[in-house]
């Protein structure tokens, strides 16, 4: 089973600052990653997939990189509606698996 | 609109049995594979189960390997969970998701399993 490990998990960050998670794959998945994020009491959305291609609706201040073993997501300028549970997943193989999760905060 | 609503969440013994449905709208259900996730309160989320297309192929994680299975009805527009020998560890939210790389998910369905 590919283990995924989040970092940090919880990040505490101010409005308008810039803020990078990172997801690391306990071996290489290509490009086949998820970024969801997920606002308590609510379903995850999801931000982007194939590690770095935003999904539709999702605004240019997120954006993915990575590949193989190492990704992170990056969110530009923090804005209120934020503040939420960032989760990526591998899809790359069976079984399908999740890191932790990075709580963003704020500051 | 793509929905997914899933329903059969409830408060069950240990040891018992639960079955969760989906209805799926706004899509061709058929032409899409299906996954179960699930997440414990306060947790962070575990994907549990996928079904192909067809129905005819399916995958689990270890930790319900033997006591889930999963199905689907294209004819109903309908995905399924049957849940048996459940343990505490079981409860959580159940989403029911559709498989592709546009992130539709259901508003989950809570199972509690407690004596």
């Amino acid at each position: 089973e590919i283990v995924m490990t989040q970092s940090p998990a919880t990040l505490s960050v101010s409005p308008g600052e810039r803020a990078t998670l990172s997801c690391r794959a306990s071996q290489s998945i290509g490009t086949k990653l998820f970024w969801y994020q997920q606002i308590p009491g609510q379903s995850p959305r999801l931000l982007i997939y194939d590690a770095s291609t935003r999904a539709t609706g999702i605004p240019a201040r997120f954006s993915g990189s990575g590949s193989g073993t190492e990704f992170s997501l990056t969110i530009s300028s923090l804005q209120s509606e934020d503040f939420a549970v960032y989760h990526c997943q591998q899809y790359n193989d069976w079984p399908r698996t999740f890191g932790q999760g990075t709580k963003v905060d704020i500051k | 609109e793509v929905l997914l609503v899933e329903s059969g969440g409830g408060l069950v013994q240990p040891g018992g049995s639960l079955r969760l449905s989906c209805a799926a709208s706004g899509f061709s259900f058929r032409s899409f594979g299906m996954h179960w996730v699930r997440q414990a309160p306060g947790k962070g989320l575990e994907w549990t189960s996928y079904v192909t297309e067809s129905g005819s192929t399916t995958y689990y994680a270890d930790s319900v390997k033997g006591r889930f299975t999963i199905s689907r009805d294209n004819a109903k527009n309908s995905l399924n969970l049957q849940m048996n020998s459940l343990r505490a560890d079981d409860t959580a939210v159940y989403f029911c998701v559709r498989g592709g790389t546009e992130g539709h998910w259901g508003q989950g369905t809570l199972v509690i399993v407690s004596s």
